[in-house]
């Protein structure tokens, strides 16, 4: 089955330990992002990547970072997390950004995440 | 820069009523439009969408216009049902492809 996994689906942790959010797609996706969902703000894209080794920072960047060592996985790392970074974490993935008319975005289900 | 905006949430409405969720956008360009719907616990998932002025995309008996001189893509839907109930989201896609722009959701509960 096609499908963007994503884990853990909840996490608690603390202020300053570093946490790793995965994302995997078995669909051979060039691009892969990660947005976080707040409240009133609807989706805000954190990063994004085009293809393997190619990434590049969204809207809200601050606090996170990524990495695409593989076609597959995109992680989404928090080395110091804040509270301010307690929300709702979606990947996605599509064939290619620029194709997206024949090609729309696959979401996982999500991790919500909490930071005290 | 690009951004959308939705009207704002919760709507209510009684099984076959007519459905309207109103979107509007600001960008650069022609971007791509989008409406994303998200079941309870779910990721979103691709409703419908249009690339230029005066396409209607259209799905499940959902339908949007993209129309450039108002700068809108309204949703619609002509008798909701109960499985409709979800949230909607409005997006667009930036000229370069790469970054995604969502509305804040409009919430639908349709009730039997």
């Amino acid at each position: 089955e096609a499908q963007v996994t994503q884990n853990p689906r909840y996490l608690i942790t603390v202020t300053g330990k570093k946490l790793t959010v995965t994302c995997s797609q078995n669909m051979n996706h060039e691009y892969m992002s990660w947005y976080r969902q707040d409240p009133g703000l609807g989706l805000r894209q954190i990063y994004y990547s085009m293809n393997v080794e190619v990434t590049d920072k969204g809207d809200v960047p601050e606090g996170y970072k990524v990495s695409r060592k593989e076609k597959r996985n995109f992680p989404l790392i928090l080395e110091s997390p804040s509270p301010n970074q307690t929300s709702l974490y979606f990947c996605a993935s599509s064939l290619r950004a620029v194709d997206s008319y024949n090609s729309p975005l696959h979401f996982g289900n999500g991790t919500r995440l909490t930071v005290t | 820069g690009n951004s959308v905006t939705q009207m704002e949430g919760p709507v209510t409405l009684s099984e076959e009523a007519f459905l309207t969720i109103n979107c509007t956008y600001t960008a650069t360009g022609y971007p791509s439009l989008f409406w994303y719907v998200q079941y309870p616990g779910e990721g979103l998932q691709l409703l419908l969408k249009a690339t230029k002025a005066d396409d209607k995309g259209s799905n499940k008996g959902f339908e949007a216009t993209y129309r450039k001189e108002t700068t809108s893509f309204h949703l619609e839907k002509g008798s909701v049902q109960v499985s409709d109930s979800a949230v909607y989201f409005c997006a667009l896609q930036g000229n370069t492809g790469n970054q995604f722009y969502f509305g804040t959701g409009t919430s639908l509960t349709v009730i039997p």
